[in-house]
């Protein structure tokens, strides 16, 4: 089976610009999230799709942080603009979704962002 | 909301030995608790997971316990091997939305086995 695709894997950006991420997630996984991990510190979840919806964004920094999901399969995280503290491992995953407990999340290698 | 602590930060530990990892939570009806190995330049990796309706569960070399009184989980490695080297984190589902991805993770402990 094969796992969560994510690319770039590294991105060096100066501050003020754009950068974008790509994520495939597992085959048949409804559930995909983005989580921010920062040096030193556990992932942070950033948004949370089921399907093509927003279930949780709550921790999205919506002025610069944006994310879509059409047709529920492969999603975009785009920052615009960039700052210094955005610097980080950005992890995206995926699982079965729904209620189900048995539902594990599978994550992807991450893209390390680099600003500059 | 809920938060979670891990301790120790780093633990180095000789092969064949026993290591340990405690964490700690704050909202009581978290319910699912999950245990992940990251290794360099690599996703997390769910190794073992315990629910809050049970108190331990083992997989070969791995057991986590949980003590919800007291809301902690700990997580125990024995026997110990060089490939046993990752950062391990625990996780904690509030009692919000269905999935199982949306986690509340500790800081993480940087394991390191000598051989």
């Amino acid at each position: 089976e094969a796992g969560v695709a994510q690319s770039p894997r590294y991105k060096i950006i100066e501050k003020r610009q754009s950068v974008a991420f790509w994520c495939n997630p597992i085959s048949g996984h409804a559930t995909l999230y983005w989580y921010q991990q920062i040096l030193g510190q556990g992932p942070k979840l950033l948004i949370q799709f089921q399907n093509n919806g927003v279930v949780d964004d709550s921790q999205l920094p919506k002025d610069r942080f944006s994310a879509e999901r059409l047709k529920g399969v492969d999603s975009t995280l785009k920052i615009q603009p960039a700052k210094l503290e955005d610097s980080a491992v950005y992890l995206c995953a995926s699982s079965l979704g729904g209620a189900s407990t048995k539902s594990e999340a599978f994550f992807g290698q991450g893209t390390r962002l680099t600003v500059v | 909301g809920e938060n979670v602590e891990q301790h120790p930060s780093t633990l180095s530990v000789q092969e064949g030995d026993s290591a340990v990892i405690k964490c700690t939570y704050s909202d009581s009806a978290s319910n699912y608790f999950p245990w992940y190995k990251q290794e360099l330049g690599k996703g997390p990796q769910l190794i073992i997971d315990i629910r809050s309706n049970v108190g331990e569960k083992k997989d070969q070399r791995i057991a986590v316990t949980l003590n919800k009184t007291a809301k902690h989980f700990s997580l125990h490695i024995t026997e110990t091997q060089p490939e046993d080297s990752a950062v391990y984190f625990c996780a904690a589902k509030p009692p919000t939305g269905g999935s199982q991805g949306n986690l509340i993770f500790g800081k993480g402990t940087k394991l390191s086995v000598k051989p």
